[in-house]
């Protein structure tokens, strides 16, 4: 059973601050990762993806991969209010079609 | 957003009726999924389209039939629905169908069954 976990939260920043969500995988054979954010009510937004070991950044946000540990993380930097939304972890199941879903971290940004 | 719509938003059904939710993808990708997102769930791969072809179907029950008539848009055809079916129903599309391509999803089929 090829698995995705996540820690649900709520994640609760300051507005400023970094935001670290991270997420665990099972499958040793995943190629692929992304991270999307899900407002409430709304539908997943793809936000960051990254195939290789490190760092990937694109303006305020950075997705670091550890194929070796198995991790995968997002770092939001100078949270925003706006940044409030479920983030949901995903990775290719490697050996199929399947693109295998956490259930999601809330992340709270206070102003 | 635009890149991938989906109708209606909001549908509510009976449990013997028979409706379709529609999906369009205007970006050009070769591969249309289908996902189901309860509350509290992790979002569920249904169908899986590569080329028109279905290439997974991952234990749906058959009251759930999808149609991929092109690459462009896709289908889900209901019938006797079960209120537990209850949920929103996401299309998403990539590039191509191996699953390492990002995905892009429309905004949803809230979908209530009475």
């Amino acid at each position: 059973q090829k698995e995705v976990e996540q820690n649900s939260g709520p994640l609760s920043v300051p507005e400023g601050a970094i935001a670290s969500l991270n997420c665990t995988y099972s499958d040793r054979g995943s190629q692929s990762f992304f991270w999307y954010r899900q407002y409430s009510g709304k539908s997943p937004e793809l936000i960051m993806f990254i195939y290789s070991n490190g760092d990937k950044e694109d303006g305020r946000f950075t997705a670091q991969l550890n194929k070796a540990s198995q991790y995968v993380s997002l770092l939001i930097r100078d949270s925003q209010p706006s940044d409030s939304a479920t983030y949901l972890c995903a990775v290719n199941g490697g050996s199929n079609y399947k693109l295998t879903f956490g259930k999601g971290t809330l992340l709270t940004v206070n102003p | 957003e635009t890149g991938v719509t989906q109708t209606p938003r909001h549908l509510v059904m009976g449990m013997t009726n028979k409706k379709s939710l529609k999906c369009e993808q205007h970006l050009g990708h070769n591969a249309m999924y289908w996902y189901k997102q309860s509350a509290k769930k992790p979002l569920e791969l249904m169908f899986v389209y590569s080329l028109e072809e279905r290439v997974e179907n991952n234990s749906v029950p058959s009251r759930f039939s999808p149609e991929c008539p092109n690459s462009s848009h896709l289908f889900l055809h209901l019938h006797t629905l079960q209120p537990e079916d209850s949920a929103l129903y996401l299309c998403a599309s990539s590039q191509d169908g191996t699953g390492v391509r990002e995905q892009y999803f429309g905004p949803g089929t809230r979908l209530t069954v009475t």
